[in-house]
């Protein structure tokens, strides 16, 4: 298995546009997290998904920001409109059962200029 | 709520020297803890699980459910230690973890 995947790995955009960042889940996992990192907060869960319903998104920040998993192997976080304060490092995290603990992708960095 | 405390946001040390990464928590229940690590621009991985009790890269950490910590220990640094460790508490039945604020590890020859 290839890990969790994310794309892109880098994100340079301007204040105001649209971002989506993207995610694939290790095959059989069948929970999903978004964490954002800065070095302010350090790790911040967002939003999780069990079974692709989500299940708390109280860590999303404000309303410019959702977040989608359609199917099992995919999922959207995205910021619309997107503004400086929200450039940060963006992970994605899949989990399946028993105690494995989380596996990280390599994260978007986001840069709103 | 469930909430993990790491002290020290930045830790140095020689090669040679113990370290150790210290860990508190609080959570109502039985918590599952982890140490994760990330190396400079790579992605978290995980390093360690008190379920499991093992050693990885000669770093160990004992569950003291009393004092409720969970700290990260090496007899010997290296400097390929050097990295961000995280400690992280969860144990609903999704698997959510909350993490740590992290601390840097710098290890100088």
């Amino acid at each position: 298995d290839a890990g969790v995947i994310q794309s892109p790995r880098h994100e340079v955009t301007e204040m105001g546009q649209e971002v989506t960042l993207r995610c694939k889940p290790i095959s059989g996992h069948n929970s999903l997290f978004w964490y954002r990192q800065t070095m302010m907060r350090g790790l911040e869960l967002l939003i999780y998904f069990n079974n692709n319903v989500p299940i708390d998104d109280s860590g999303m920040p404000e309303d410019r920001f959702s977040a989608k998993m359609p199917n099992a192997s995919f999922s959207t976080l995205k910021i619309q409109p997107s503004e400086p304060r929200d450039s940060a490092v963006y992970f994605c995290a899949s989990r399946g059962q028993g105690a494995g603990g989380l596996f990280f992708g390599s994260g978007t960095q986001l840069s709103v200029l | 709520a469930q909430r993990v405390t790491q002290p020290e946001k930045l830790l140095s040390v020689f090669k040679g020297a113990p370290v150790e990464l210290k860990c508190n928590y609080s959570y109502s229940g039985s918590p599952e803890l982890f140490w994760y690590v990330q190396y400079s621009r790579q992605r978290l991985q995980l390093l360690l699980r008190h379920i499991s009790r093992e050693s990885i890269k000669g770093f160990t950490a004992d569950l003291n459910k009393g004092e409720t910590s969970f700290h990260l220990k090496k007899p010997f640094a290296q400097e390929e230690d050097s990295a961000m460790y995280y400690c992280a508490v969860g144990g609903t039945s999704y698997g959510k973890l909350t993490f740590g604020q992290g601390t840097i590890l710098t290890v100088h020859p």
